[in-house]
């Protein structure tokens, strides 16, 4: 099946915890992405990358990193920098004929 | 940067009805798409369209992009349309090959039987 793969659905975090999220795509898609989206909102961007070991800042970067070592994953961790980690994240790559999005199914962080 | 706005920001619709969400953009687009978030959260694609018609089903859509608005059809709902709708848009002055995507607040149907 082609298509995005988000790990884990559910993770929970302690105060002053790092935690990574698992993003793979099979769709041989150059650019991958990741979103926020907090209760009643629409998605925010967190970090983009459009080529592998090269990636860049979206509206919301800070308490966040990223890393693009192969073109089939981009892996987001949540450092303890974030104020408000609490959130549903997702994952998504592009296409370039056409540019069309396509998202994984999402993780839902709980700081406790 | 480029401003999304959509309305209605909620719907509620009887089973069969139609209905006609819409998205204004406040400045020049060379994508646009429209996204169903299931209850689950997943984003399902509903079109890609910068420009022009398009019909899938019981959906359609059509972008005026020279007036900055799109606007999504759907007929003849079924409970199963119940979601939220984004429409998400890719700013002309968002950097060649970057494909950043903004999205709007959503619009949340509710369809009851």
């Amino acid at each position: 099946d082609g298509g995005i793969t988000q790990s884990p659905k559910y993770l929970f975090r302690k105060e002053g915890q790092n935690v990574t999220l698992s993003c793979e795509q099979n769709l041989n898609h150059d650019a991958m992405y990741w979103y926020r989206q907090d209760p009643g909102q629409g998605l925010r961007l967190i970090y983009y990358s459009q080529i592998v070991n090269d990636f860049q800042k979206g509206d919301i970067a800070e308490g966040y990193s990223v890393s693009r070592e192969k073109k089939e994953s981009f892996p987001l961790t949540v450092t303890s920098a974030q104020k408000n980690p609490t959130a549903f994240y997702l994952c998504a790559s592009n296409g370039h004929n056409p540019p069309e999005a396509f998202f994984g199914q999402g993780t839902r962080l709980t700081v406790v | 940067g480029i401003q999304v706005e959509q309305s209605p920001p909620d719907l509620i619709l009887q089973e069969g009805a139609n209905s006609t969400l819409r998205c204004n953009f406040s400045d020049s687009v060379n994508n646009l798409q429209w996204f169903h978030q299931n209850p689950w959260g997943q984003l399902i694609n509903l079109f890609y369209i910068p420009s022009g018609t398009k019909q899938n089903g019981r959906l359609s859509a059509t972008t005026v992009a020279t007036e900055r608005y799109s606007l999504l059809y759907i007929s003849s709902s079924q409970t199963t349309d119940s979601g939220v709708y984004f429409c998400a848009v890719e700013s002309v002055y968002s950097g060649a090959g970057s494909y950043q995507l903004t999205f709007g607040k959503g619009t949340k149907l509710s369809v009851i039987p």
